[in-house]
């Protein structure tokens, strides 16, 4: 089985600054990978970065990186300069290798204060 | 290329009756899954498909629920004799392959609410 943790339902930051958002799982799989997802208060579900359980490389997209630690087992997602449009439901993630079936944590709320 | 499309956007049903949610796929994507999201809370997998192997329907809550899909394409998500709590939003996403990396791509979702 496999679960996801996020102990943060609502995080709040300055605009321009950077904002952690954590993310804890369990899992008995060897190979697995982790999502992180935003969703506005539109509804959708927007992808932002992967991190795969065999990368060594922590894994980056623009101001989004995924500070992973595998000991630890988390899968933080960090958001640099963080802007107005930031502001949104967060989700972390996990699958298992070639596995279709996802696992989302509850999410935490990020509001970016002007 | 167009996204991920569902149809309807939303549902107003009566308790007891039958409800049918469509997705459409992105053209060529082999993986099809269904998910729930309750309000305020985070998304719950109900089923998924790739390609002509059996899906995966260990999420699906009860026998009420079930999903179908023709080959890589339309998947219907159909709730039968729907009870209040089946009220949420069910999102579908498709994917390319089932592999890592795999990225999930979501529908906009179909707001059910149950009377």
């Amino acid at each position: 089985a496999q679960k996801i943790t996020q102990t943060q339902p609502g995080m709040f930051v300055q605009e321009k600054e950077a904002v952690t958002l954590d993310c804890t799982y369990d899992t008995s799989d060897q190979s697995y990978g982790l999502f992180w997802y935003k969703q506005p208060s539109s509804g959708e579900m927007i992808f932002l970065i992967y991190q795969g359980s065999y990368d060594e490389q922590n894994a980056t997209e623009g101001r989004y990186s995924l500070n992973f630690q595998k000991a630890r087992k988390s899968a933080n997602l960090v958001i640099s300069a963080s802007q107005l449009g930031d502001s949104a439901m967060y989700f972390c993630a996990m699958r298992g290798l070639n596995a279709g079936k996802s696992t989302f944590g509850d999410g935490t709320t990020l509001t970016v204060k002007p | 290329g167009a996204g991920v499309s569902q149809s309807p956007s939303n549902k107003v049903t009566e308790k007891g009756k039958d409800v049918e949610l469509r997705c459409d796929p992105i053209s060529g994507h082999t993986a099809l899954y269904w998910y729930r999201q309750r309000l305020g809370q985070g998304l719950e997998f109900l089923i998924y498909f790739q390609g002509n192997s059996a899906p995966d329907k260990s999420g699906l809550p009860s026998d009420r629920f079930s999903a179908e899909r023709t080959g890589e394409s339309v998947s219907t998500l159909t709730i039968q004799r729907t009870q209040q709590e089946d009220s949420a939003v069910y999102l579908c996403a498709s994917s390319l392959v089932v592999s890592q990396p795999d990225t999930q791509y979501f529908g906009p979702g179909t707001r059910l609410t149950v009377l």
